[in-house]
């Protein structure tokens, strides 16, 4: 079956770096995303990686994707107070359709 | 462009009472869905829409229906509601038909539903 686990919980002090990882369970998702959910709003694409790749940087973000062991993972750089949101995982084994792990909520301490 | 858009942002109901939810897009996307988000359940798939005129279910359809026959809108129905529909609720839209497309989805802001 499709199923995306998260740690439910990540601190870290500004200017550290914060890293949240992901395992999924379906294969044959040709893209892997991450979502970043502020408080009361909707979710906002952060990145993605294709599943051909092992690592995608997009500034102070870096996304790593082990295909053998089915783990994803997102770096943030120099976190900062702003980063502080839940982040979610998801997998997309078909069109239309994101699998969803259960949020990361991450607390960045000053 | 407004983007996704959603009303009522907050809803209470009594349970038993029927609703719809609506959230429309002015960007053509072919593709909608909606979304419920739990605590420490992240969001799970309620139902989609290819295109007007094909819905299908997504994880968790019971009790709820959709119908779109017009690319803009793509209403949800509570029939009956219950307490455990209390929940947050999130449309998203995105255009590419094709397996594996890296086209974003774009969510609404939510609606907060709670039954009583």
């Amino acid at each position: 079956g499709e199923d995306v686990e998260q740690s439910l919980f990540l601190s870290v002090r500004e200017g550290d770096s914060s890293v949240i990882n992901c395992t999924y369970t379906d294969s044959s998702s040709t893209y892997l995303y991450w979502y970043k959910q502020e408080p009361g709003a909707g979710l906002q694409l952060l990145t993605y990686i294709f599943s051909n790749m092992d690592m995608k940087q997009d500034q102070r973000l870096t996304v790593l994707l082990n295909k053998k062991d089915k783990h994803l993972s997102l770096r943030i750089a120099d976190t900062q107070t702003g980063d502080s949101a839940i982040y979610f995982c998801a997998e997309s084994p078909y069109t239309g359709k994101l699998i969803f792990g259960q949020g990361t909520t991450l607390q960045v301490k000053p | 462009n407004a983007g996704v858009t959603q009303t009522p942002k907050f809803q209470v109901l009594k349970t038993g009472q029927s609703m719809t939810l609506q959230c429309a897009q002015d960007m053509n996307h072919e593709y909608m869905s909606w979304y419920r988000q739990d605590p420490g359940m992240g969001l799970r798939l309620i139902h989609y829409s290819v295109g007007a005129g094909i819905t299908d279910q997504g994880e968790v359809p019971n009790g709820y229906n959709v119908s779109r026959s017009t690319t803009e809108d793509f209403p949800l129905r509570l029939l009956s509601a219950a307490p455990s529909q209390t929940s947050v609720y999130f449309c998203a839209s995105s255009y590419s038909k094709l397996a594996g497309s890296t086209d974003t989805q774009y969510f609404g802001p939510g609606t907060r539903l709670t039954v009583l």
